[in-house]
């Protein structure tokens, strides 16, 4: 059974860092790409960013390129987002999930229940 | 930067009804490349449709997609009460993937 669990949220001041992970288990990690995807309190989805299986191929949606990192390590079966110079709009449900394919612009067919980031002073 | 946009918000139908849900991109989507999810509250996120039309494993068949270019539909031919949720459609396959606004589904 495929598990996604993601770790790492909480309460944060505007300006500061905080670094999310997801531990997967249950298929094969190195052979599919991931993806962070978010969710505002009582808003919808929005992508994040992706990361292909060999790290080869990165995407970042606008609203965070040059302040998110997104990697992972192949031997822990993690995927890992470090959130740099954090905003208020920031503020939102993170998912993790598993793409179909290798690609980081792939469809995502399995997704965790989520870590709460909350940007605030 | 492709836009999607989801009608209607909010859909009001009984159990057994069908539901028909439309996304429409601002700009031809690339082979297909839109999915389809359903989220509920507690339950989590569920791929439901890839490449426009083609169910996800384990996808019951009352659900379906089809449509082309800027025009897509989801549609559930009668709605069980565990469909009652809210859907998304997503444009991948770019370095910019894009979700929908989204369409609930309720309980009318």
């Amino acid at each position: 059974e495929v598990q996604l669990v993601e770790s790492g949220g909480g309460l944060v001041q505007p300006g500061r860092s905080l670094r999310l992970s997801c531990a997967a288990s249950g298929f094969t990690f190195d052979d599919y790409a991931m993806d962070w995807v978010r969710q505002a309190p009582g808003k919808g989805l929005e992508w994040v960013s992706g990361i292909s299986w060999n790290s080869g191929r990165i995407g970042y949606a606008d609203s965070v390129k040059g302040r998110f990192t997104i990697s992972r390590d192949n031997a822990k079966n993690s995927l890992y987002l470090q959130m740099n110079s954090l905003r208020a709009e920031d503020t939102a449900l993170y998912y993790c999930a598993k793409a179909r394919g290798y690609s980081a612009y792939d469809e995502l067919d399995y997704w965790g229940r989520g870590t709460l980031v909350t940007v605030s002073s | 930067e492709i836009v999607l946009t989801q009608s209607p918000g909010t859909l009001s139908l009984s159990p057994g009804e069908r539901a028909t849900l439309s996304c429409r991109a601002s700009q031809s989507v690339s082979n297909n490349y839109l999915a389809w999810y359903q989220q509920k509250p507690g339950q989590g996120t569920r791929l439901l449709i890839y490449a426009a039309s083609i169910r996800a494993t384990g996808i019951p068949d009352r659900f379906s997609g089809s449509g082309s270019g800027t025009d897509f539909t989801l549609t559930i031919s009668r709605l069980e009460p565990e469909d009652f949720a809210v859907y998304y459609c997503q444009l991948y396959g770019t370095s910019l993937l894009t979700f929908g606004g989204g369409t609930k589904v309720e309980i009318k």
